[in-house]
């Protein structure tokens, strides 16, 4: 079965260090890839994807993500975390429609935390 | 404003007792979806719609029924709720154009208990 791994549940980190949040899928065709944020008390919303060219894509408040598919990795990164950026981050995949199916995959998240 | 809504927003009810949670978004989006979020097991997607009157499972469709009577609305049922089923559901929207390639739009999320 298509799985997620997010292998960080938990990371605390202080302000101005560096974040890297791990994601892994098993599926071995074409695949879209997304990190989606859950502020506080917010709904759900889309920090990056990717499906196409360039394998680095940039996202909103400086995240980036790099997929690599000898991996089967779509890791995000930011060189700098702020105490704003405590929430919780979802890795998703859907294999494309092209795969003859619409289904979305998600990790179970991991939960960030900022110390100002 | 573009949005996705959903309610009732909490719900608490008793097992066996049939509820509906309502989902609707003003995007004219083809694909929606349901989610459940639970501790540690992240959003598990119940079912999911290409478009109206074309839904299919997500991962973990049972003890859930839905409809797409109208592109708008995705009502999410459970007919005879159970306490396994207290969670925290998502409901999403997304254009289908692109392959899937496109952004979902969540809902603000509804809390069910079932007692």
């Amino acid at each position: 079965a298509q799985s997620v791994s997010q292998h960080n549940h938990h990371v605390i980190l202080s302000e101005a260090a560096s974040l890297e949040l791990g994601c892994n899928y098993s599926y071995g065709g074409t695949v879209n890839l997304f990190w989606y944020v859950q502020y506080p008390g917010q709904h759900l919303q889309l920090l990056l994807k990717y499906f196409s060219g360039d394998p680095l894509v940039k996202g909103i408040k400086g995240f980036e993500a790099e997929f690599i598919k000898s991996k089967f990795s779509f890791n995000l990164r930011k060189p700098s975390v702020q105490w704003s950026d405590t929430a919780e981050y979802f890795c998703a995949v859907n294999p494309g429609t092209t795969s003859g199916t619409y289904k979305y995959i998600f990790g179970t998240g991991t939960r960030l935390k900022v110390l100002a | 404003e573009a949005q996705v809504t959903q309610n009732p927003r909490y719900l608490i009810t008793v097992t066996g007792k049939k509820l509906t949670v309502t989902c609707s978004q003003n995007m004219n989006h083809e694909y929606m979806s349901w989610y459940r979020q639970d501790p540690g097991l992240g959003l598990r997607q119940i079912y999911y719609s290409m478009n109206v009157e074309v839904t299919d499972k997500g991962d973990v469709p049972e003890g859930y029924k839905v409809s797409r009577k109208e592109k708008r609305n995705f009502p999410l049922i459970l007919e005879s709720p159970s306490p396994n089923q207290t969670s925290l559901y998502f409901c999403a929207s997304s254009r289908l154009a692109g392959g899937l390639t496109d952004t979902q739009y969540f809902g603000p999320g509804t809390r069910l208990t079932v007692l």
